[in-house]
């Protein structure tokens, strides 16, 4: 099994849809939760760290479910600068000590 | 405020040869990490160099190895170079105990 595991998609949408990813880790123990966002050929980018709260910024909303090991981003409104691919990462061990642990990426396709 | 920068962009290697790839951490940060990223998959994480030693390591063979040096900069080296090393190298940096890593734009190998 995979310790992070992702639908890879891809995810076509309209315009103006809304779009959900999941996301399950193996590692119980795991403390950090991020989403980065991923361009064609480009670098990974944070998108936005995870808590256990949940939290929302803008259009985009994340959600962290401990008892069955489930990340989820939520997008509203979708955009076609929305298209990209958007990786689940797990930092294991909560503080730094480097390994973020990647899913394989979900790719979202956003049309007019 | 400078970003985390790699080079060179691009490099085309040959079987068996070595390669020696460089980071510059973000301003301010002291904490480097690097990572493989296939096509198609998500970045699988090499090696975490802080206070000029490597502080922990994913599972990559000793061909690959690293240094970091006073000004927090680091290298990755890969001898002995197999077609299956081409792929996109992150580097990735942050400060401290952080946990939110900050990607560069990669260098691209190619190994023939």
């Amino acid at each position: 099994r995979k310790e992070v595991e992702q639908d890879p998609g891809p995810f076509n949408v309209p315009e103006g849809a809304t779009v959900a990813f999941n996301c399950t880790y193996s590692n119980s123990a795991s403390q950090s939760f991020f989403w980065y966002r991923q361009d064609c050929r480009k670098e990974p980018k944070l998108l936005m760290s995870v808590y256990s709260s949940g939290n929302e910024d803008g259009r985009f909303t994340a959600q962290l479910n401990r008892a069955s090991q489930y990340i989820s981003l939520l997008i509203r409104d979708s955009k076609l600068s929305d298209s990209a691919t958007y990786l689940c990462v797990v930092n294991p061990l909560g503080v730094n000590t480097g390994k973020l642990i990647f899913g394989q990426g979900t790719t979202l396709q956003v049309k007019p | 405020d400078a970003g985390v920068t790699q080079s060179p962009t691009h490099l085309i290697k040959t079987r068996g040869q070595q390669v020696t790839l460089r980071c510059s951490p973000k301003s301010g940060h002291d904490t480097v990490s690097w990572y493989q990223q296939a096509l198609g998959q998500g970045p699988q994480f090499i090696f975490q160099y802080y206070e000029e030693e490597e502080r922990q390591r994913g599972n990559f063979p000793d061909r690959f190895s690293g240094h970091q040096f006073p000004n927090y900069s680091s290298e990755l080296n890969v001898n002995a170079l197999l077609l299956g090393d081409s792929a996109l190298y992150l580097c990735a940096s942050n400060r401290g105990q952080g946990v939110e890593q900050y990607f560069g734009p990669g260098t691209r190998l190619t190994v023939t």
